[in-house]
């Protein structure tokens, strides 16, 4: 069965740091693309960054650019998103899921159950 | 960069057909993905590469995509079914995952 399992979420000061973590099971771990997606409370769903398999080619959008960076440890099957310079705007639920690529398109086919950040002073 | 819009909530009447669209510039010639999320719970696909089923999605879900506007069916609607549904796209330009906003569905 897959499985992604996040932790690392809190409460942290705006200008802080914070590392979120991803653990996978289930699946072949390398052979597969991986997304962070949060959701800020009482809202819709945001893409925030992804990482290729193989070769840990990387995206992030625009609002985190340059102050997030998602990562992995295809040894340990885990996913990582380091996040700096939070601010309040970045409070939201963060969920760890699988991608599934196909040639002109990307989806997302397992999620876990979310890790909560909240940016207040 | 490029924005799906969805309507903000949809109601339909238990047994009855629920419609919920999404509008995009050309979305007819980008794949669709679907996801449903019940309050408190993670989201899950309902709908990939435009009108695939995951397992264990009901064959009561389907999907289309034509000019401007994706739209989900969901035929013989049950209370089960009460839930937020986003679309979602991979725009190619700009490499960027996108989503609509989301509909909330409510069954009457």
């Amino acid at each position: 069965e897959v499985q992604v399992l996040e932790s690392g979420g809190g409460l942290v000061q705006p200008g802080g740091s914070l590392r979120l973590s991803c653990a996978a099971s289930g699946f072949n771990f390398h052979f597969y693309a991986m997304s962070w997606v949060r959701q800020a409370p009482g809202k819709g769903l945001q893409w925030v960054a992804s990482i290729s398999g193989s070769d840990g080619r990387t995206f992030h959008a625009d609002s985190v650019k340059g102050r997030f960076t998602i990562s992995r440890d295809n040894s340990k099957n885990m996913l990582f998103l380091q996040m700096n310079s939070l601010r309040t705007e970045d409070t939201a639920i963060y969920y760890c899921a699988r991608d599934a690529v196909v040639a002109a398109s990307r989806w997302f086919d397992s999620w876990g159950q979310g890790t909560l950040v909240t940016v207040s002073s | 960069s490029y924005v799906l819009t969805h309507p903000p909530s949809v109601s339909v009447a238990p047994g009855k057909t629920a419609r919920i669209t999404c509008d995009g510039h050309n979305l007819g010639n980008k794949i669709v993905h679907w996801y449903q999320q019940k309050p408190g719970q993670a989201p899950v696909l309902v709908m990939y590469y435009d009108n695939d089923r995951p397992s264990g999605i009901p064959e009561r879900f389907s999907a289309s995509s034509s000019g401007n506007t994706a739209t989900l069916d969901i035929d013989r609607v049950e209370a089960g079914d009460e839930a937020d549904y986003y679309c979602q796209v991979w725009d190619r330009s700009t490499e960027h995952v996108v989503f609509g906003g989301g509909t909330k569905l409510t069954v009457l």
